[in-house]
């Protein structure tokens, strides 16, 4: 069964900084990987699809890199802001087209 | 707009009784999913339709039932019978093809009292 790490569970950084968030999964038989945003008591907001033939993918600030052999994912935030403060989650995509989640990082940028 | 939406945004029921979830979705998407949501944890797939009239069990299904009589439309009903049921779901959609992202709806938080 799929199994999801995120590490690290909880960060604190100060504006400006760049950022990475690890996920870790225990499947490599995955057709993609999804990272979401989630704010408190919202829904989820996707931010980057990667496909299980994609090393990375990029959006904005946002790049997200996956080896899929390794069962690995990485999210990296360059210049981070108060706006970015929000739990993260990872989610590879298995049989099915169903997601597996990971509990999530919550990220907290101070100014 | 395009999207997908959730009623109502909170509910509260007395432990005992049966509740129904809405999900509407008007992306013209195939497949649709019901997740639920506890504090400090990931969510966890309850039922999951890739198709009108049909519907699978997902990891937690226990408790719950769905039906799927429209594409646009996958209702989650909890039952008497699921022991914890006060949580936040969440509803997605997808089209079926392997390439494609998962949209999320904005959640109905349950409380059972």
């Amino acid at each position: 069964k799929q199994e999801v790490t995120q590490i690290p569970a909880a960060l604190s950084v100060p504006e400006g900084e760049n950022l990475v968030l690890n996920c870790s999964f225990t499947d490599s038989a995955i057709y993609n990987l999804q990272w979401f945003r989630q704010d408190p008591g919202k829904g989820l907001t996707s931010l980057l699809l990667i496909q299980s033939s994609q090393r990375e993918q990029t959006s904005g600030r946002l790049n997200a890199s996956l080896d899929k052999s390794s069962g690995r994912s990485t999210l990296y935030i360059a210049a981070s802001q108060p706006g970015d403060s929000a739990t993260y989650l990872c989610a590879p995509m298995e049989y099915g087209n169903k997601l597996v989640f990971g509990a999530g990082t919550i990220l907290r940028v101070k100014s | 707009d395009g999207g997908i939406t959730q009623s109502p945004k909170y509910l509260f029921r007395k432990e005992g009784q049966n509740v129904t979830l809405s999900c509407e979705q008007n992306l013209n998407h195939d497949a649709m999913y019901w997740y639920r949501q506890d504090p400090g944890q990931g969510l966890r797939l309850i039922y999951y339709s890739q198709i009108v009239n049909d519907f699978q069990k997902g990891d937690i299904a226990e408790g719950y039932s769905v039906s799927r009589e429209k594409k646009e439309s996958f209702p989650l009903t909890v039952t008497s019978a699921q022991k914890n049921p006060t949580a936040f779901y969440l509803c997605a959609s997808t089209r079926r093809d392997r390439a494609s992202e998962q949209y999320f709806g904005p959640g109905t938080r349950l409380t059972v009292t």
